[in-house]
């Protein structure tokens, strides 16, 4: 079964600082995604940025990008520029090629942003 | 706002009760799927249905129960409810089976 691991329960970041989260996954398979999602106090479920395993260059979205090493299945985030508004709960997500939509989540990083 | 719509927002009930938790998907959206976030188990995937037939189950108690309607909407039944079924429900919708999710704002069911 797929696991993914979250090692950092919680994170602090300085407002326009840079913060680095860390992912880790396990699976056997060689065609899967992974994501980060961002759960801030309204309990909406956000997606970040999207990783699909078959592509080398690492995904960017604006001030979020990723770190994807897929010989060391670690899969991490990081956020630029940092701002109150990322403040929340992220959490790292796979999913295989063939198992449709389904998610599995790691445990979630809960992130503080300090003015 | 994502589109998709769960009601209600908040349920409180007690050990014992049934209670069914709706979700309407995104307007075009066949897929629904069904996650439990608790303190305890984290986020997890309960089940999922396309176009009205189940496509996917993961970690549902026998207890729990869901269907998807012909208009797409589905409906998350939980019954025997017990303490630790404590927890956010979420639903999400989906274009295909292999499409971008999209999460609704959750259901918090507190079981007393």
């Amino acid at each position: 079964a797929q696991t993914v691991t979250q090692s950092q329960p919680e994170m602090s970041v300085q407002e326009a600082e840079t913060v680095t989260l860390s992912c880790t996954y396990d699976t056997s398979e060689s065609d899967y995604y992974l994501f980060w999602y961002k759960q801030p106090p309204s309990r909406q479920m956000i997606l970040v940025i999207r990783q699909e395993a078959y592509k080398q260059q690492n995904a960017t979205e604006n001030r979020f990008s990723v770190n994807f090493q897929k010989a060391a299945k670690s899969f991490s985030l990081k956020i630029s520029d940092s701002q109150l508004g990322d403040a929340a709960m992220y959490f790292c997500a796979y999913r295989r090629e063939t198992s449709g939509s389904r998610l599995t989540f790691g445990e979630g990083t809960q992130l503080t942003v300090n003015p | 706002d994502s589109g998709v719509t769960q009601t209600p927002k908040h349920l409180i009930t007690a050990t014992g009760q049934r209670v069914t938790l709706r979700c309407s998907p995104r307007s075009g959206d066949l897929s629904v799927y069904w996650y439990q976030q608790s303190l305890d188990q984290g986020l997890q995937f309960l089940i999922q249905y396309y176009n009205g037939e189940e496509r996917a189950k993961g970690n549902i108690l026998e207890r729990f129960s869901a269907q998807q309607f012909p208009d797409l909407h589905s409906e998350l039944n939980l019954s025997s409810l017990e303490l630790g079924d404590s927890a956010l429900y979420f639903c999400a919708s989906s274009v295909g089976v292999n499409e971008k999710l999209f999460f609704g704002s959750g259901t918090q069911l507190s079981v007393l």
